[in-house]
């Protein structure tokens, strides 16, 4: 089966552009979650969805926000691009709602801001 | 918030020597997940452990909940287990957010 996939693998933007990012869970999973690591630090929350609806946020500006689909699948989307905006932005799936449910996590979007 | 230390921060080691990290976390929780971020930036998940011991192969891992701490043992280190090695919780009655520790970077030499 496959795991989480993530799109597209790398981008680069300049500032002020808006992107969007595309994850899949695995297959059966239904909540999906957002995560930020910039360089030398660890991932940080941003979104989790749940059927749909949004489940959690973290610390972040309302230039992000995120969306989930009937099939599941999700994007991330952040406008106003800053060169702080800079990070591998890591996607997770789980079964169910919680926080007692293992995350598997997808390789990743590298984002680059120029 | 919660906050989630890991020790040592850094870490170096000849292969086939033994190792041990420490993950601290400051509140109690029920999700407890230890990861490997290899050098491509890919998180693998290595054991799913809110409380009890489990062993992988050459890797175990063991949290005591009541004292808010976990161990990761890695034995028989190889070049392959290089890569910064995480631990992150999940708070109860939360949605499904991890809060990741500081990282343990490993490198391991011939």
């Amino acid at each position: 089966d496959a795991g989480v996939t993530q799109s597209p693998t790398h981008l680069i933007k300049t500032r002020g552009q808006h992107v969007t990012l595309r994850c899949s869970p695995i297959s059966g999973h239904k909540s999906v979650s957002w995560y930020q690591q910039v360089l030398g630090q660890g991932p940080q929350f941003i979104f989790q969805y749940y059927e749909k609806e949004e489940r959690g946020r973290g610390n972040f500006p309302d230039r992000f926000s995120a969306r989930q689909f009937p099939n599941y699948s999700s994007e991330l989307n952040v406008n106003a691009l800053l060169l702080g905006d800079s990070a591998l932005y890591l996607c997770a799936s789980s079964s169910r709602q919680g926080a007692n449910q293992p995350q598997h996590f997808g390789d990743g979007t590298r984002l680059s801001i120029l | 918030g919660i906050q989630v230390e890991q020790s040592p921060p850094d870490l170096i080691l000849q292969e086939g020597a033994n190792s041990t990290l420490r993950c601290n976390f400051s509140d109690s929780v029920n999700n407890l997940q230890w990861f490997h971020q290899n050098p491509w930036g890919q998180l693998i998940n290595l054991f799913y452990i809110p409380s009890g011991t489990k062993q992988n192969g050459r890797l175990s891992a063991t949290t005591v909940a009541t004292e808010r701490y976990s161990l990761l043992y890695i034995s028989s280190s190889q070049t392959t287990d290089s890569g910064v090695y995480f631990c992150a919780v999940g708070l109860t009655g939360t949605a499904s957010k991890l809060t990741f520790g500081t990282g343990t970077r490993l490198q391991v030499t011939l």
